[in-house]
């Protein structure tokens, strides 16, 4: 397909369980980003990267969040040990170019974690 | 941080009025301001930008208006319609990096 995908859509995991979430971006988009958001709130910023560098981690919210870009087109988000604030839908969304306005989001990976 | 809000967390118009969506923002060294939709469902959707450098800009049915003196962002929808009912965010990029701060967002019902 022709936009961002990612996979799965839903996700149950039991608390303590390991996950891990795919981000397929658009091809030769060079800028790939994770957010994470509640319900009824705005996407949180978690990481982004360029190519296969990680330039900024910084909203990752603790150490067992971990993710990766090795051949700078597919991307995993893996959250290990689950907890329920966990919870959330993960988005990712990948631009063309650095500084570029207009990134394009996937559907999102909803987790639940109980 | 960078803080991105919003004034209204709901709006309801009629079809074929036209909607004003506004959002503060704290962070004057941002590149670009830029608004989203997101539908249910479905992850948000650009609508458009506007560089800082900028006060306005047009698009398809939507202006973005820029007032950097207090630091407001309005997102003006013409003639509103169904398909228009969504989440609206803004966001910024500041000009330390590539990253986007969302706002909180905005709930656009259109009543036929």
């Amino acid at each position: 397909g022709a936009g961002v995908s990612q996979s799965p859509r839903y996700k149950v995991a039991k608390r303590g369980q390991d996950v891990a979430l795919r981000c397929d971006p658009i091809s030769g988009h060079v800028s790939l980003f994770w957010y994470q958001q509640a319900l009824g709130q705005g996407p949180e910023f978690l990481t982004y990267f360029q190519n296969e560098a990680q330039l900024d981690k910084s909203g990752l919210p603790s150490d067992r969040f971990f993710a990766e870009r090795p051949e700078g087109s597919v991307s995993t988000l893996k959250i290990q040990r689950t907890q329920q604030e966990d919870s959330a839908v993960y988005l990712c969304a990948s631009s063309l170019a650095w500084g570029s306005p207009e990134a394009f989001f996937g559907q999102g990976t909803r987790l639940t974690v109980v | 941080g960078e803080s991105v809000g919003l004034h209204l967390p709901t709006l309801s118009v009629q079809e074929g009025d036209n909607s004003i969506i506004n959002c503060a923002y704290s962070n004057s060294a941002s590149d670009y301001f830029i608004w989203y939709k997101q539908e249910s469902g479905k992850g948000p959707q650009f609508i458009i930008d506007i560089r800082s450098n900028m006060d306005k800009r047009q698009g398809q049915r939507v202006t973005v208006l820029l007032n950097k003196t207090v630091k407001h962002l309005s997102l003006q929808i013409a003639a509103t319609q169904p398909g228009d009912s969504a989440v609206y965010f803004c966001a910024e990029i500041p000009n330390t990096g590539n990253q986007f701060y969302f706002g909180t967002g905005t709930s656009l019902t259109v009543i036929p």
